[in-house]
């Protein structure tokens, strides 16, 4: 089974900053790799698929690369409706979630 | 308005059964693939089961393979999770989700429910 390993599984950043999360793959998942954001009491929503492609509607300020086994997230510049929790989750064979990173701000 | 509501959650005791249900409205059902996800505050997401459009591709998460069975209804645009000889741990809150669609068979998720929260205990 491919394993996810993302990181970090918190971080606390001012408003403006740049945060970056990264996911790692325990094996080649090409870029069959989507990243999610989750706020407290709702459902996950799709941010970015095939590893950097933005989902319609959603802010220019997140962006997604990476291809094989490593995989970066970015918010370039952190806003307050940003606060949530982060998931990559893989699909190059069964779906599998990373960890998750509960951001929030400092 | 594209939507998915999940119903049949519960209380129900470890080794008993339960079906959960999804709605689907908004979009061509039969177009794609769904999927059921659970998310428990210890173990974060989870996909357990998904289904292609036409219900030719099937497959499980190994911690609920022989226990659950996923089916659909094209005609009446639902999806059924059939739940049986449940566990403690298969305490969590259950998502519906729909296909993103896409190179896979299973490509992620665009569309999600509300949740229907399954609790097992005695």
């Amino acid at each position: 089974d491919i394993q996810m390993t993302q990181s970090p599984s918190s971080l606390s950043a001012s408003v403006g900053d740049r945060v970056t999360i990264t996911c790692q793959a325990s094996q080649d998942i090409s870029k069959f790799l989507n990243w999610y954001q989750q706020k407290p009491g709702k459902a996950p929503k799709l941010l970015i698929y095939d590893a950097s492609n933005l989902e319609t509607g959603v802010p220019s300020r997140f962006s997604g690369s990476g291809s094989g086994t490593d995989f970066t997230f970015t918010i370039s510049s952190l806003q307050p409706e940003d606060i949530a929790t982060y998931f990559c989750q893989q699909y190059d064979y069964l779906p599998v979630f990373g960890q998750g990173t509960k951001l929030a701000i400092k | 308005e594209v939507q998915l509501v999940e119903s049949g959650g519960g209380l129900v005791q470890p080794g008993r059964s339960l079906r959960l249900s999804c709605a689907a409205s908004g979009f061509s059902f039969d177009d794609y693939a769904m999927h059921w996800v659970r998310q428990t505050p210890g173990k974060g997401l989870e996909w357990v089961s998904g289904i292609s459009w036409n219900s030719d591709t099937i497959d499980y998460a190994d911690s609920v393979k022989g226990r659950f069975t996923i089916s659909r209804d094209n005609a009446k645009n639902s999806l059924h999770l059939q739940m049986n000889s449940l566990r403690n741990e298969d305490t969590a809150l259950y998502y519906c989700a729909k296909d993103r669609g896409g190179v896979a068979t299973f490509n992620g998720f665009d569309i999600w429910g509300q949740g229907t929260m399954v609790t097992v205990s005695s």
